[in-house]
């Protein structure tokens, strides 16, 4: 069974840069898992912030870049606004299967 | 801007089939590679559960690949989702999406009695 793993929580002072990684038990994950990232604040629909690794849509805040870190992908955060505070979730690809990890809880304090 | 709803109803009972249609507006569906389902239970992750391509090819999550079936109406500007013999565990919010970019607002199916 394919288990997608994040951090369940971190936490960021305002201003500050923190990292989030999504780990693959099946190996190291590369740009051929197309890393997605998803934000998703209390009661409302995901919102997509990054695709296939380090591509950003329109929308998304230029303090949110994707990477390859260390055999996971990664999403770092540069300068910690309040609103970031939020579930954060990965998207990995698995030949044909898309699975989720199991969201990191982003604080803001 | 390209907008997504899903609609159906907000209750089934246990080992009926569930079913959901999500309504594209603002582009047509044969516009995009392809139009995805994911769900969330209560407090949970986001769970994959499948994707249609434009040419009505269909991706499933294995868990739920016995069970589940996505179609397109390209005539209605719709896909649609189903989802048979559910029970209490499928009870979720439901939300349709175009590829990952754009998401509905989601919809909540209770599985009880």
């Amino acid at each position: 069974q394919t288990v997608v793993t994040q951090e369940p929580s971190l936490t960021v002072s305002p201003g500050g840069t923190v990292t989030l990684t999504c780990a693959s038990n099946t190996g190291a994950v590369t740009s051929g898992y197309y890393p997605n990232w998803f934000q998703q604040k209390p009661g409302q629909a995901p919102r997509a912030l990054i695709y296939s690794t380090d591509n950003k849509h329109s929308w998304t805040p230029a303090r949110f870049s994707g990477s390859l870190l260390g055999g996971k992908a990664a999403l770092t955060l540069s300068g910690a606004q309040p609103e970031d505070e939020a579930d954060y979730y990965c998207l990995l690809y698995y030949g044909g299967a898309w699975v989720f990890g199991g969201g990191t809880k982003l604080t803001v304090l | 801007q390209v907008q997504l709803q899903e609609s159906g109803p907000g209750l089934a009972k246990p080992s009926e089939t569930l079913s959901l249609t999500c309504t594209v507006s603002g582009a047509s569906i044969s516009s995009s590679n392809y139009w995805t389902w994911i769900r969330q239970p209560a407090g949970k992750a986001l769970e994959w559960i499948g994707l249609i391509y434009t040419s009505g090819s269909t991706n499933y999550n294995p868990s739920l690949r016995s069970r589940v079936t996505i179609s397109l109406d390209t005539s209605k500007n719709q896909f649609s989702l189903k989802l048979s013999s559910v029970t209490a565990a499928d009870t979720a919010v439901y939300y349709c999406a175009r590829e990952y970019s754009i998401w509905g607002q989601g919809t909540l199916v209770t599985v009880s009695s």
